[in-house]
């Protein structure tokens, strides 16, 4: 198993540029979630997806917009990037059942918009 | 929304010390996780608990549900522990399993 993949692993990217990061598990998940980490914060949800078909908002939604395409695959679109996008983005993805809820972590991608 | 603490922010320590990094949260949880990320690297679970004490080899966590506390205990420290360590905890109500990150705890353990 491959667990969580994420692509791509690095991207610079001019301000007003979009681009789509693509995560993928194979766990059979029913829950997957996109993160962002920034120095000296903790790691903020931007949207999560419960089940195939349903997204929703997380606690720094503004600027990004969201694609659970199947179970396996869930997408993180920046349309018009700005430097504030700035991060490292993490996706995960977690069995949501009750004693099942370990995150299983994507390796992140590293994103600078200049 | 839970509000979670971690202490302390940054901690050096010399090979073979036991190290020990905590947790406070403000709303009751039914469980709390711990987890390690690597200078550059990703983020791995090492442990989730809901009651008492889990080990896995040198890493032992504990967790004090009235007291809304939890530590991560380290013996034996080794410089390939070096990591931040973050602990996070559901959010609380809602239907959906979300969770609420502390800021991460800085371990240099220098050989």
């Amino acid at each position: 198993n491959a667990g969580v993949t994420q692509t791509p692993k690095f991207q610079v990217l001019k301000t007003g540029q979009s681009m789509t990061l693509q995560c993928a598990q194979d766990m059979n998940h029913n829950s997957m979630y996109w993160y962002r980490q920034d120095p000296g914060m903790g790691l903020r949800l931007i949207y999560y997806s419960a089940s195939e078909g349903t997204t929703d908002k997380g606690e720094v939604p503004n600027g990004y917009n969201v694609s659970r395409l199947n179970k396996r695959e869930f997408s993180l679109r920046l349309e018009s990037a700005a430097p504030s996008q700035t991060s490292v983005y993490f996706c995960a993805s977690i069995m949501d059942r009750v004693g099942y809820n370990e995150q299983f972590f994507g390796p992140g991608t590293r994103l600078t918009v200049l | 929304k839970n509000e979670v603490e971690q202490s302390p922010q940054n901690l050096t320590a010399q090979e073979g010390e036991f190290i020990t990094i905590n947790c406070s949260y403000s709303v009751g949880i039914s469980a709390l996780h711990w987890l390690q990320q690597h200078p550059g690297g990703g983020i791995v679970s090492l442990f989730m608990l809901s009651s008492g004490k889990k080990k896995h080899g040198r890493l032992i966590a504990t967790i004090n549900i009235q007291e809304k506390h939890s530590s991560l205990h380290i013996t034996a420290s080794h410089p390939r522990d070096s990591a931040v360590y973050i602990c996070a905890v559901p959010n609380s109500g809602g239907s959906n399993y979300k969770l609420t990150f502390g800021k991460g705890t800085l371990l240099t353990v220098n050989p």
